[in-house]
């Protein structure tokens, strides 16, 4: 089955600094990645998703993420963030295109001024 | 794009009671989904709602806490039966529809 590891729980970084929250996956085959936003007292909101093709996926808000398949890993990244930033962010797994989606326990990013 | 509606919003129940949410869907989709998001937690799927047929669920749900029912392409309801305070979650229904897929807004549960 698979599965998704956010090593970190929680993550500082000052605004205007660059950002990059861990994801790693396990699943035989190759996965289908997705990055999730969740504000305080929002609904979860897709910042990006990998399928297949070129390795870097831009997203919305200035985020990318990058798939690495051999250390299984889909790392998203920020070059300057916005204090707005400060949210919890899910990377989640599927098996396809149309199978379940299954979620990370989350990243905490606080923003310091 | 798919907009999905749930009802309730939210409400607070006693514990020992059960309560039925519903996911409405603006149109056809080919998979419904249910997942609980405990308070300061991640999103845990409870169970892939089939339409016609019984839900299937994930390891640590079962069908007589947390019965499924999908009637057609559009709908499906999940009911949280003989609640406990640790019931207290929000309910998520998401949909996939041409490989995308879709969140309702969530029905925040209190159970005192």
């Amino acid at each position: 089955a698979q599965s998704v590891t956010q090593p970190d729980i929680h993550i500082t970084v000052s605004e205007g600094a660059s950002l990059e929250l861990r994801c790693n996956y396990s699943y035989g085959a190759t996965p289908y990645l997705f990055w999730y936003v969740q504000s305080p007292g929002q609904g979860l909101q897709l910042l990006l998703k990998y399928f297949s093709g070129d390795t870097l996926v831009q997203g919305i808000k200035g985020f990318e993420a990058e798939f690495k398949r051999s250390q299984s890993s889909f790392n998203l990244r920020k070059p300057s963030v916005h204090w707005s930033d400060a949210a919890e962010y899910f990377c989640a797994v599927s098996r396809d295109r149309d199978d379940k989606i299954i979620f990370g326990k989350g990243t905490r990013l606080h923003i310091l001024p | 794009s798919a907009v999905i509606s749930q009802k309730p919003s939210r409400d607070i129940c006693q514990r020992g009671t059960s309560l039925t949410i519903q996911c409405q869907v603006d149109s056809q989709v080919t998979m419904m989904f249910w997942y609980r998001q405990q308070p300061g937690q991640s999103l845990t799927l409870i169970a892939t709602a089939n339409q016609g047929s019984e839900a299937t669920y994930e390891s640590g749900f079962v069908i007589d806490k947390f019965p499924i029912s999908r009637p057609n392409l559009t709908f499906s309801t999940l009911t949280v039966s003989n609640m406990s305070p640790e019931d207290s979650s929000i309910y998520l229904c998401s949909a996939i529809r041409w490989a995308e897929q879709y969140f309702g807004p969530g029905t925040r549960l209190t159970v005192t």
